[in-house]
């Protein structure tokens, strides 16, 4: 099975606070990706990774980055985290080769930015 | 962003029904997944479906890939009360090569 794991579930933040968001996979996935998730917007792509060190931005990139130094790890950083931040924050990877566009996500953190 | 017509928007049924829920594109896809995702968790992936016309079923779960590409089916028989949850469908391929999610079918069994 594969796994795909959150960091936290729940964050609380205050503005202008650095937040990293980690993201840990165990089936040597190629790609990996961060949406966030707002009631009545459905899924929202902010960046993703289709290797080590290499990024590709979304849909939303405004106000974050990511880091990816090892295949199995994918970060998303808020710089300075803001009150429209507030979120679920959803990590997905999906296999390399003809099955790239099977995504599986992990558990979620719900951030709450005050 | 862009998003797929999926419906109905939201079920309310007896254990025991069967369910049925749609989701539509405008786009030819290259592959359909099925998502459920339960409230405060992320999305579990139920089926895939790589082939137009492909019929696939996971226990009490059937998911079917339209013959157009434009489409997808998934079926419930005999539901329980652990099927609640949020249902989604998600299509790869199309003009953006991104995978594109549908609006969602809340269902919501009485048991």
């Amino acid at each position: 099975d594969v796994k795909v794991t959150q960091s936290s579930r729940y964050l609380v933040k205050r503005t202008g606070e650095k937040v990293f968001l980690e993201c840990v996979q165990d089936m040597d996935h190629e790609n990996m990706f961060w949406y966030r998730q707002d009631p009545g917007l459905g899924l929202r792509l902010i960046y993703f990774s289709y290797d080590v060190k290499m990024k590709e931005k979304g849909d939303i990139p405004e106000g974050y980055s990511v880091s990816r130094e090892k295949k199995e790890r994918f970060s998303l950083i808020l710089e300075s985290a803001s009150t429209n931040q507030t979120s679920m924050y959803l990590c997905a990877s999906s296999p390399g080769g003809p099955r790239t566009d099977t995504q599986y996500f992990g558990p979620g953190t719900r951030l709450t930015v005050l | 962003g862009q998003q797929l017509n999926q419906s109905p928007q939201s079920m309310f049924i007896q254990e025991g029904e069967d369910v049925s829920m749609n989701c539509t594109s405008s786009s030819i896809f290259n592959t359909w997944l099925w998502y459920k995702q339960e409230p405060g968790e992320g999305p579990v992936l139920l089926i895939a479906l790589y082939k137009a016309g492909e019929l696939t079923s996971n226990g009490r779960l059937t998911a079917q890939f339209g013959i157009t590409r434009k489409d997808s089916f998934l079926n419930i028989s005999a539901s329980i009360p652990s099927d609640v949850g949020i249902y989604f469908c998600a299509g790869y391929g199309g003009a953006t090569n991104k995978l594109i999610f549908g609006t969602g079918t809340l269902l919501a069994v009485q048991p």
